[in-house]
């Protein structure tokens, strides 16, 4: 069936250093990708989005570029701040038959950002 | 506010006990998914509702039920309950039943069973 694997955490980063979280999938067709952030002690909130191949999602700084090639996510920030330490994950779109709308998680990557 | 309203926050229980978790969906959003967070499995998608009817079901046990009503809330019942069930669970709700680009989540109940 379909899935997401990403990175391993937790990452922990200098304010300002770059951050790239990898994210690959497997899955028939084409599901749109997903990148979901969880600050501590809240809920979900959708970070950025890529409904087709070659496609760069992009918000707040950080982007990702839907790989079909390489079947691929991957997170990128050029310059992180503190205030980006959160759980971040990958996520993607069922499309066929009964898990079509649903999504599909990785088992999320927390990103910790030292001052 | 992402406008998807869950209740309770948090929530205390013994093991055998039963309790209903209540989602209010985004105004206007027809489709209702509830996704379990726990540290071993990670987010697991549970169960989703659209208009009233259910749309698919997930790795959602047997324990474990839900419904939407005809104002479009739905509630998350789970009984029996056993000292591996504590974990967050989240709500979130879309526009559409299919192909939705993402949905909204809410800020999740926390159940914790002792």
């Amino acid at each position: 069936g379909d899935s997401v694997t990403q990175m391993e955490g937790p990452v922990t980063l200098s304010e300002e250093a770059f951050l790239t979280i990898n994210c690959t999938y497997t899955a028939t067709g084409y599901p749109s990708l997903f990148w979901y952030v969880q600050y501590p002690g809240e809920g979900l909130q959708l970070l950025l989005k890529a409904t087709k191949a070659d496609d760069k999602g992009s918000n707040k700084g950080f982007e990702a570029t839907y790989r079909k090639e390489t079947t691929s996510f991957h997170l990128e920030k050029g310059s992180v701040q503190v205030s980006d330490s959160a759980v971040y994950f990958c996520a993607l779109e069922g499309i066929h038959g009964g898990s079509q709308g649903n999504l599909i998680f990785g088992k999320g990557t927390k990103l910790s950002v030292k001052p | 506010d992402s406008g998807v309203t869950q209740t309770p926050k948090h929530l205390i229980t013994a093991t055998g006990q039963r309790v209903t978790l209540r989602c209010s969906p985004r105004s206007g959003d027809l489709s209702v998914y509830w996704y379990q967070q726990s540290l071993d499995q990670g987010l697991q998608f549970l169960i989703q509702y659209y208009n009233g009817e259910e749309r698919a079901k997930g790795n959602i046990l047997e324990r474990f039920s839900a419904q939407q009503f005809p104002d479009l809330h739905s509630e998350l019942n789970l009984s029996s309950l056993e000292l591996g069930d504590s974990a967050l669970y989240f709500c979130a709700s879309s526009a559409t039943g299919g192909r939705n680009y993402g949905y909204t989540f809410g800020s999740g109940t926390r159940l914790t069973v002792v």
